[in-house]
């Protein structure tokens, strides 16, 4: 079954405590990106990546870093958290950026920091 | 990529065609108009898209205006489970790419 998978799916952590958010897709898109939703604020996309080794800055990139090694994954990385990012997180895919590019979505990570 | 503009908020009965609107009056002539849906919380949807010329699919119809600076997504027998909040996006091919998903419309269908 084509998916995007996100993991975890809540996590509750602490300021300063480095975490990561797991992004997997197996319908070998080469489009990824990071959305966050805030209440009133829609979903604003944090990062994105064109391929593998290619990534770039979205809307609201800081205190987040991605790192696309594999065509597969696009993994989130909050090194240092802090209260202003507990939101609900979305991963999304889509074949390709140079024609019609549908995206999937993932389920959502729900994220509290405190 | 061009903006969009979408009411807040829409209702509509069981059973009846829902009808989305959308302006994207600056839109350009690559630019491909898109919905998706996202109910409750969970991941948004894709729902349908198109160019220039109307769309349909088991899900919606998808109505462009001519000059294509305005849309509606057609919902012709709406469900209770169609209650969501409907994003309408448009994109450009190729390029880098940071859409816009704006606010949505968030469509209630009541029995």
């Amino acid at each position: 079954e084509a998916q995007v998978t996100q993991n975890p799916r809540y996590l509750i952590t602490v300021t300063g405590k480095k975490l990561t958010v797991t992004c997997s897709q197996n319908m070998n898109h080469e489009y990824m990106s990071w959305y966050r939703q805030d209440p009133g604020l829609g979903l604003r996309q944090i990062y994105y990546s064109m391929n593998v080794e290619v990534t770039d800055k979205g809307d609201v990139p800081e205190g987040y870093k991605v790192s696309r090694k594999e065509k597969r994954n696009f993994p989130l990385i909050l090194e240092s958290p802090s209260p202003n990012q507990t939101s609900l997180y979305f991963c999304a895919s889509s074949l390709s950026l140079a024609g019609e590019g549908t995206q999937y979505f993932g389920p959502g990570t729900r994220l509290l920091v405190l | 990529d061009a903006k969009t503009t979408q009411p807040t908020s829409m209702d509509c009965a069981e059973g009846r065609a829902a009808n989305l609107p959308c302006n994207h009056s600056t839109i350009s002539g690559n630019e491909y108009v898109y919905w998706y849906r996202q109910i409750h919380s969970q991941g948004p949807q894709y729902i349908i898209h198109g160019l220039k010329n109307n769309e349909t699919n088991e899900m919606a119809s998808l109505i462009i205006t001519e000059d294509r600076k305005s849309s509606t997504l057609i919902l012709p027998h709406a469900t209770l489970r169609d209650t969501a909040v409907y994003y309408c996006i448009v994109r450009a091919s190729g390029g880098s790419y940071i859409p816009t998903f704006g606010r949505g419309t968030s469509l209630i269908v009541h029995p």
